[in-house]
């Protein structure tokens, strides 16, 4: 099992560009999140999906668009970046409401 | 409303000494889980315990020992001889059980950053 995987690994953008975060997991959960981790604020929720085709939003959900069309893709999307989404951005993965969450290694992103 | 709170941002210690994490949470729900979680300097989260709101038994796993206190809201991280190696950022998260929605999602205390200098 590869776990949860996320890709890329680090991304450089400009202002105003889009990009897509790709988040994919083969343990067959239903529940996937996306989490920002900035300095000093912990990690907050952006989008959620508790299974194929049905998403909402996190704390933080502006900018951000998900989709869920399979159980094993969960793609977070920048529709036109701005330096305030440059964080760290983690994919987490969860079999049902409150196991236990098992994350992806991060995708460190920069807006410039 | 749901909140976590670690009130130590750094501590720093020297090898073989314990040191203890503090978390305490908010939650309205009777039904809830605690999480501790691991961030070394890599990046990476590693899950270390959950434990529900109904089991309120300390736990110890090796040097590891966790402290759940319902009537204080609590649930404390203890390392026992710390080594060099638990340098890190640790996460305590809270998740309700609710039914369906965003309550299967963690909240986070904005963590505690301990350093164990040789």
């Amino acid at each position: 099992n590869a776990g949860v995987t996320q890709t890329p690994k680090f991304q450089v953008l400009k202002t105003g560009q889009s990009m897509t975060l790709q988040c994919a997991q083969d343990m067959n959960h239903e529940y996937m999140s996306w989490y920002r981790q900035d300095p000093g604020m912990g990690l907050r929720l952006i989008h959620y999906s508790v299974g194929a085709g049905i998403t909402d939003q996190g704390e933080v959900p502006n900018g951000y668009n998900v989709s869920r069309s399979t159980t094993e893709d969960f793609p977070l999307r920048l529709l036109s970046a701005a330096p305030s989404q440059t964080s760290v951005y983690f994919c987490a993965s969860t079999p049902y409401s409150g196991g236990t969450q098992y994350f992806g290694p991060g995708t460190r992103l920069t807006v410039l | 409303a749901q909140k976590v709170t670690q009130a130590q941002t750094e501590i720093s210690v020297v090898e073989k000494e314990d040191v203890t994490l503090d978390c305490v949470y908010e939650t309205r729900d009777t039904t809830y889980y605690l999480f501790w979680y691991k961030q070394p300097p890599s990046g990476e989260l590693v899950f270390l315990i959950r434990r529900n709101s109904f089991d309120e038994q300390n736990e110890i796993s090796g040097r590891y020992s966790w402290n759940f206190q319902k009537s204080t809201s609590s649930f404390n991280f203890t390392i026992t001889a710390s080594q060099v190696v638990d340098s890190a950022v640790y996460f305590c998260a809270l998740s309700e059980r609710g039914y369906g929605g965003s309550q299967g999602n963690l909240i986070f205390g904005k963590g505690t950053k301990l350093s164990v200098k040789p």
